[in-house]
């Protein structure tokens, strides 16, 4: 159990819709990071916050968004699902002493039909 | 377009063996990082390398970095079957903390 905690496990949803899939990082980490995983995309890196701002952004659509709130934990939104959207969504955090270490989530599984 | 390539793919070893994962990419980077993934699972991250030269090592896996040569390179060593997994690598060109993965090699060793 790496402490990151994912909500839901698992979500289906139709196209079109909304979904907001949410990251509790570790304890006292500032940092948290939004991945995607699908068979045709691979691994891909979405955006990363440090401590309720923006630091990264890596491949994310524009009808994605996302956020962290003062308590840290982070939410990803996803608005106008498109079938190619079902994916695993990671979130992982970053510990301040050792900002490359990453610990990841369990995961959401969001399949749109 | 910035591209990260491991190879091989697939891997299926047995038991005792030793063997090597390569990760190349495009673009500099010192910066990289080595991810396992067991089946169904999350991300668990292995290594992280952080100038040309650096080696880390842990158990039956060490790894290494040669941003001159744009390669890395996961070292198996007296494969065991718990090391089965699928390893990624991945990359942080210009220091951004924007990752960049490799395609993953899925590892099967075999009793």
């Amino acid at each position: 159990d790496s402490g990151v905690t994912q909500t839901p496990k698992h979500l289906i949803t139709a196209t079109g819709q909304r979904v907001t899939l949410r990251c509790s990082p570790r304890s006292g980490d500032l940092s948290v990071y939004w991945y995607q995983q699908s068979l045709d995309q691979g691994l891909q890196f979405l955006i990363q916050y440090y401590n309720g701002e923006e630091r990264a952004k890596g491949n994310i659509l524009e009808r994605f968004s996302a956020q962290q709130f003062p308590d840290l934990h982070s939410e990803l939104n996803l608005s106008s699902l498109e079938l190619g959207d079902s994916a695993l969504y990671f979130c992982a955090s970053s510990p301040r002493d050792s900002p490359y270490e990453q610990y990841f989530g369990p995961g959401t599984r969001l399949t749109v039909t | 377009e910035l591209k990260v390539e491991q190879n091989p793919l697939f891997l299926s070893m047995q038991e005792g063996k030793n063997y090597t994962i390569y990760c190349n990419y495009s673009t500099t980077s010192d910066r990289l990082y080595w991810y396992r993934q067991d089946p169904g699972k999350s991300l668990e991250s292995l290594f992280v390398l952080l100038s040309n030269g650096a080696v880390k090592q842990e158990g039956r896996l060490m790894a290494s970095l040669d941003t001159k040569a744009r390669l890395s390179t996961l070292h198996i060593t007296a494969a065991v079957h718990d090391l089965s997994a699928t390893y990624f690598c991945a990359v942080d060109p210009y220091n951004f903390n924007k990752f960049y993965f490799g395609s993953g090699t899925k590892l099967n060793v075999k009793p």
